[in-house]
């Protein structure tokens, strides 16, 4: 089966500096990754997505990088506010299905 | 337009009880997963169905059942409840079956005693 690995499940930063969110996926065929935040208590909410034939996306305080030749998937996230402290999946696509990683808890100091 | 709608948010069930959740996707979308989530595991699939068919199916025993309305709207069931299925349920809609931006709903949270 597919699996969508983060390699940190924890992270904290201090308010201001920019935070990064990594993610390994195994399928070379996967052609579609999103990023996702979630908050306590609710679904997760669309960040940012990016297709396999791009390598950086950018949207506002957040960029995804896409590294398909170590099949490693990044979320930027600057100027890291506390409303930012989350769980963050990413997700990969083949086309056929989602499948999802077990998530990092970003932690934002104030 | 309104997002993906979840009910019940809350539920209580005792063992060997079932449970009917739904789902109503985003005006528009064909498509419905579900997804299980679990406390130290992913998001793991359950289904989706997309025009009233089920297009794909997870790993899960056949307990867990679903299916989807003309107007997209979807219902999942759980039969035989199990301590194991306290977990919140997640339901997601898109355009697209299987690819495409997937919208989530904010769950119905399942707590089985």
């Amino acid at each position: 089966g597919e699996s969508v690995g983060l390699h940190l499940p924890t992270l904290s930063v201090q308010e201001g500096d920019n935070s990064i969110i990594n993610c390994a996926y195994s399928n070379s065929a996967s052609d579609y990754f999103i990023w996702y935040k979630q908050e306590s208590g609710k679904g997760p909410q669309f960040i940012i997505d990016i297709r396999s034939n791009m390598d950086k996306r950018q949207g506002q305080r957040v960029t995804v990088l896409l590294n398909k030749t170590v099949k490693h998937l990044s979320l930027q996230i600057a100027a890291t506010q506390p409303g930012d402290s989350a769980v963050y999946f990413c997700a990969e696509n083949t086309g056929n299905q989602f499948y999802f990683g077990t998530g990092t808890s970003l932690t934002v100091i104030p | 337009k309104a997002g993906v709608t979840q009910t019940p948010r809350y539920l209580i069930k005792t063992r060997g009880q079932q449970v009917t959740l739904s789902c109503s996707p985003i005006s528009g979308h064909r498509s419905v997963s579900w997804y299980q989530q679990t406390p130290g595991q992913g998001l793991q699939f359950l289904f989706e169905y997309f025009s009233e068919t089920q297009r794909n199916k997870g790993n899960f025993p056949g307990r867990f059942s679903g299916r989807q309305f003309s107007n997209s709207r979807s219902e999942m069931n759980v039969s035989t409840l199990e301590l194991g299925d306290s977990a919140l349920y997640l339901c997601a809609s898109s355009l697209l079956s299987g690819a495409g931006e997937l919208f989530f709903g904010e769950g119905s949270r399942l707590t089985v005693l």
